[in-house]
């Protein structure tokens, strides 16, 4: 079946723009998670979703970063005023979301470049 | 401060080689994950070890958890060029691992 899918693949921005991400998880996965990954460095944890509520948004750097999921399917990551430190790999995982740990399965990830 | 350390950064072998790759942490943790990223592509999930000693094979793939959950290590036997790729190590704090904290990975290179 399809696997989570991200667009676009990579977006080039200046600073200061407004950018939008999005993220389509597996039919059926309750949850949806996004993280930031900076060159050399692994995954860091920014939100994660149940459903249509953001169950914890500890990782979001700061007020530029937002996320919605309405519909508890596809989820956008919005940044504002986008900084050149905001440079990274985006990526999205979803997961079943049921009761105890279940596996996350990641996108391909967005690539964002801010001039 | 990274929360997970991996050892070494950077591995570059020849085919037919054994390496280790190590995952090393102050906290205990609930679980820990391994898991490999080839390039513009996402994580793909290998393994997850919760019983602290636990030892899992997958193919020359062995992974250890250490006996306090604070640290577990990656054995790969005869590497081939396809185990070329970044192996990551991700940790989570509590039983659903919902938020994982990732080591920085360990680039590995296997020339034939």
């Amino acid at each position: 079946g399809a696997g989570v899918s991200q667009t676009p693949s990579n977006k080039v921005t200046e600073k200061g723009k407004y950018v939008e991400l999005r993220c389509d998880p597996i039919s059926g996965h309750t949850a949806l998670y996004w993280y930031r990954q900076s060159l050399g460095q692994g995954p860091e944890f920014l939100i994660y979703f149940q459903g249509t509520g953001a169950a914890d948004d500890s990782g979001l750097p700061n007020d530029r970063f937002f996320a919605v999921r309405p519909e508890g399917s596809v989820s956008t990551l919005k940044i504002q005023r986008t900084e050149r430190g905001d440079s990274a790999v985006y990526l999205c995982a979803s997961s079943l979301g049921g009761r105890g740990a279940d596996t996350q399965y990641f996108g391909p990830g967005t690539r964002l470049t801010v001039l | 401060t990274q929360l997970l350390e991996q050892s070494p950064q950077f591995l570059s072998i020849q085919e037919g080689e054994n390496l280790t790759v190590y995952c090393n942490s102050s906290s205990v943790f609930s679980s820990l994950q391994w898991y490999r990223q080839e390039p513009g592509e996402g994580p793909v999930l290998l393994v997850t070890v919760v019983t602290g000693g636990e030892v899992k094979k997958l193919k020359r793939l062995t992974f250890q958890f250490g006996d306090a959950r604070k640290d577990s290590s990656l054995h790969i036997t005869a590497a081939q060029p396809g185990d070329t790729g970044l192996y990551l190590c991700a940790g989570a704090l509590d039983g659903s691992a919902r938020q994982l904290t990732f080591g920085s990975g360990t680039q590995l290179t296997v020339l034939p």
